[in-house]
Formats: structure tokens, sequence, C-alpha cells
């Protein structure tokens, strides 16, 4: 599995744009990356998930160099409800293979 | 659909005490998992499993048991409870590995 290391914490304010960035040195050819967020005693959601280049969805873009060893989660305009813990995660989805490992993931606080 | 359910919320067991968290999922996914939390700190996988009479140990199985008799129903045994197994238990399931729907958990305390 290929392991992922993000910053611990980051701080922002309300209406800034948030760049989260996951640093995964030895993912592998058939390896997604996925972002999960999670909110205090909650369990966490599924934010976004690409491959290669960019994707974009209705909350989050994630950026992913032609390398694919890293990868950033782009929360445009955050507000503080977006205050969570993100957590990248990289891995095949091919059926048999071994589920994923959560790292201890990026605590956002966004200030007002 | 109510998604992934688990129960109970909430429980205290007393050490050497076994008990079974429930979890059950609407949505015919194939996948399905058993997570911990410990204050402050990532997910840990306890057990998965691919489908329905397949299951495989994550990263910290030892002192839980599972079982998948169905799709929908994923049931973690814990035996002989010890305080080091206080945590929040995550139950979720997915149609493919990356993308995972998580239940509300469980709080467990073990005194």
């Amino acid at each position: 599995l290929a392991k992922t290391t993000q910053p611990i914490s980051m701080d922002s304010y309300e209406g800034q744009e948030v760049n989260i960035t996951c640093s995964h040195n030895n993912i592998a050819t058939n390896d997604y990356i996925t972002w999960y967020q999670q909110f205090p005693s909650q369990g966490p959601r599924f934010i976004i998930q690409g491959y290669k280049t960019k994707v974009t969805n209705e909350v989050a873009s994630l950026f992913i160099p032609a390398d694919r060893k890293s990868s950033t989660l782009s929360l445009p305009r955050v507000s503080l409800s977006d205050t969570a813990v993100y957590y990248c995660l990289v891995g095949d989805i091919n059926p048999g293979r071994r589920a994923l490992t959560f790292g201890s993931g990026t605590r956002l606080q966004v200030q007002p | 659909n109510a998604g992934v359910t688990q129960t109970p919320k909430f429980r205290i067991l007393k050490i050497g005490q076994s008990m079974t968290l429930q979890c059950t999922q609407d949505m015919n996914h194939n996948y399905m998992y058993w997570y911990r939390q410990d204050p402050g700190m990532g997910l840990k996988l306890i057990y998965y499993s691919v489908g329905a009479g397949i299951t495989d140990k994550g990263e910290v199985p030892n002192g839980y048991n599972v079982s998948r008799s169905t799709t929908e129903d994923f049931p973690l045994r814990l035996e002989l409870a010890a305080p080091s197994q206080t945590s929040v238990y995550f139950c979720a399931s997915s149609p493919i590995v990356n993308e995972q729907f998580f239940g509300p958990g469980t709080r467990l305390t073990v005194l």
C-alpha cells in the first residue's frame, strides 16, 4: 500500500481557497487517489477521487501531476462548515486487493 | 435508503465482557469494513470483507472477530473486552474499494 504524508494541520479564513497537499511517492500504477472529510463524532465522507490530471466536482477539485507522486485537494472559498479533518488515501480499486489505510489526516480550521 | 446503520450508538463494557457491534447496509455493496478510531487519531482497519462468506484481517484484528453471512450484515464481535478497546468503531461499505460510505459509529468504553 502506498504510504501518504499530509500536513498535520492548516488554518484558513472564510472565503479563502484552501489547498491541502498529500505526498505518495510509492504510488502504484493501479492506484487511485481518494480524499475524505470527517467532522467530529461522524464517520468520514467521500469527497473526490482521481487517477491523473484534474478532477472537479461540486465541492472540490483534485490536482494530480504527471508523476502522480503527490496530489492537491483544493477547496474553493471555504466556510466555517469546512472545518474538519481531511484524509488522503491511495490504493487499488480492483476487487480482491487489500483495503485502504487512513493516515492521521489534516485538521483544517476555518476562522471567521 | 438508510445507508449504513450501526447499533448500538454507545456502550459501556466491563473488562472481560463480550459484545457484538451490529452493522447493516442497504446499498447492495460487496465491500464492508470495520474501523476503530482512537481520540485525535486516524482510522485503523480491523477487518474487511469483499463479499458474503469472505473476510480478511486489517491492521489491528487482535481481540476481534467478524462474520459475513449475508451481503447486508457485517457484525463485529469483541471477546474478553479490554480497556485498550475503548474507541469509536465505524462500519463502512463500498461498491469499489476507494469510495466508502460510513455509518454513524459506536462509542465503546471498557472499564
